[in-house]
């Protein structure tokens, strides 16, 4: 089973900030929370990741709570190519366990 | 870089037939895992393979099955399909090991009949 739960679906309007919450109550100190996400008909892309630390790249933000059971995905401005389904995961980076993708969320962006 | 080549991209086949899906990994990357993904159960893990090892298998049946070559390339089989294998399969290559950043192909939408 999946370790995190997203809401299933979410809406954001153009050029605002899309703010995609994932609750992961059970991750261990040595797991890791990985973002992908899957615009339709396509595979998944890798977003971000992070261990404790908020973290930023050119596609999003990652912030992860201080006791870690929840993290909030932030796309900055969203654009109608951001409406895909987002997957939150949590790993464990020195383990080679197998990948439980959860159903994710569902985020429209509305012009 | 050329990114995770699947062929072929899309597939017919007729119930009891076999199947073999392909993936070309990143260049340089060692670890190849496969997914199903259908509408009712989303992605689903089917197994992961390293330097030619077999690592991970998620709980699918002895019909499908796969292997690696020493090019680090991937093929997946499944035999005596059932109408309930139509899905897209995914291919996802990563330098180590899934839990680094993965890169994922376009996938091979398999239509059985």
């Amino acid at each position: 089973d999946a370790k995190t739960t997203q809401p299933p679906s979410m809406d954001c309007a153009e050029g605002r900030a899309a703010n995609l919450p994932c609750n992961h109550s059970t991750i261990s100190g040595n797991e890791y929370v990985y973002w992908y996400r899957q615009i339709h008909s396509q595979g998944p892309q890798y977003i971000i990741h992070g261990l404790k630390n908020n973290e930023t790249n050119e596609m999003a933000s990652l912030i992860i709570t201080e006791d870690r059971k929840s993290s909030t995905l932030i796309l900055p401005h969203a654009t109608l190519r951001d409406t895909a389904v987002y997957y939150c995961i949590v790993l464990k980076k020195t383990s080679y366990d197998k990948v439980i993708f959860g159903p994710g969320t569902s985020l429209s962006v509305i012009p | 870089k050329a990114g995770v080549t699947q062929t072929p991209r899309y597939l017919i086949k007729t119930r009891g037939q076999q199947v073999t899906l392909s993936c070309s990994p990143i260049s340089g990357h060692r670890s190849v895992s496969w997914y199903q993904q259908t509408p009712g159960q989303g992605l689903q893990f089917l197994f992961e393979y390293f330097s030619e090892t077999q690592r991970n298998k998620g709980n699918f049946p002895g019909r499908f099955s796969g292997r690696q070559f020493s090019n680090s390339r991937s093929e997946m089989n499944v035999s005596t399909l059932e109408l309930g294998d139509s899905a897209l399969y995914l291919c996802a290559s990563s330098f180590e090991a899934l839990n680094t950043e993965a890169f994922f192909g376009q996938g091979t939408r398999l239509t059985v009949v």
